[in-house]
């Protein structure tokens, strides 16, 4: 494998489910990201990660939940979510958070459907 | 804080005409500038970065834009469309480690 990837790539859940998407990268980067894509909507950053110690949460609700267990995984744990949180949630990785090293790779997302 | 301005959501050209995709930015510093391209039901890949060297950029599939701080834009271009460049393009700013991403501009290519 290379790059970033993400699995799985669709995932249908009910309101009531708890689900997990999972990001890996094969980069030797130290940071990583989770982002909201919704239609008619700018990229929405949720989570950030550096060395592995969340540096930055924007607002997320918390029935989002992230965990990085090393500087290669990342995991987006999910519970009791509502129909408007249907979205591409991407996953991206970059070298450092500074400057040029932001450089940010992404993941193909996870196509999530909550019904 | 810094923001991204892309002007017009959705850009239509004709195949081996020119592309001008607009990018503006707000900083309160010199930033670093992004151009990425998404293809449908794919993440975003990165076309091409300024950062404070050279102010016209190369990137990838032809592309290009050109850093011009007077102007605070980042514009891309590619001189001649191509049917598989059509896809959706997003600029992005990053100042003190944050990215901030412009709404994004769909690309048409007509035959």
């Amino acid at each position: 494998e290379t790059g970033v990837t993400q699995t799985p790539r669709h995932l249908v859940m009910g309101m009531t489910n708890k689900k997990s998407l999972k990001c890996e990268q094969h980069l030797g980067h130290n940071a990583m990201y989770w982002y909201k894509q919704s239609a008619k909507k700018p990229l929405e950053l949720m989570f950030v990660y550096s060395l592995e110690e969340r540096v930055e949460n924007n607002s997320v609700p918390s029935r989002f939940s992230p965990e990085c267990p090393n500087s290669s995984h990342l995991f987006l744990h999910l519970h009791t979510l509502q129909p408007e949180d249907s979205a591409l949630y991407l996953c991206a990785s970059s070298l450092g958070t500074s400057g040029d090293s932001y450089e940010q790779y992404f993941g193909p997302g996870t196509r999530l459907t909550v019904t | 804080a810094q923001s991204v301005t892309q002007l017009g959501s959705h850009v239509s050209v004709s195949e081996g005409a020119l592309v001008l995709l607009r990018c503006n930015y707000s900083s309160s510093v010199p930033p670093y500038l992004f151009w990425y391209v998404q293809y449908p039901n794919q993440g975003l890949q990165l076309l091409l970065k300024y950062t404070s060297a050279a102010t016209l950029v190369k990137g990838i599939n032809g592309f290009e834009a050109e850093f011009k701080k007077s102007e605070t834009s980042f514009h891309l271009t590619k001189p001649s469309a191509h049917m598989s460049d059509a896809a959706e393009y997003f600029c992005a700013v990053s100042v003190f480690g944050t990215l901030t991403f412009g709404q994004g501009t769909i690309l048409t290519v007509h035959p």
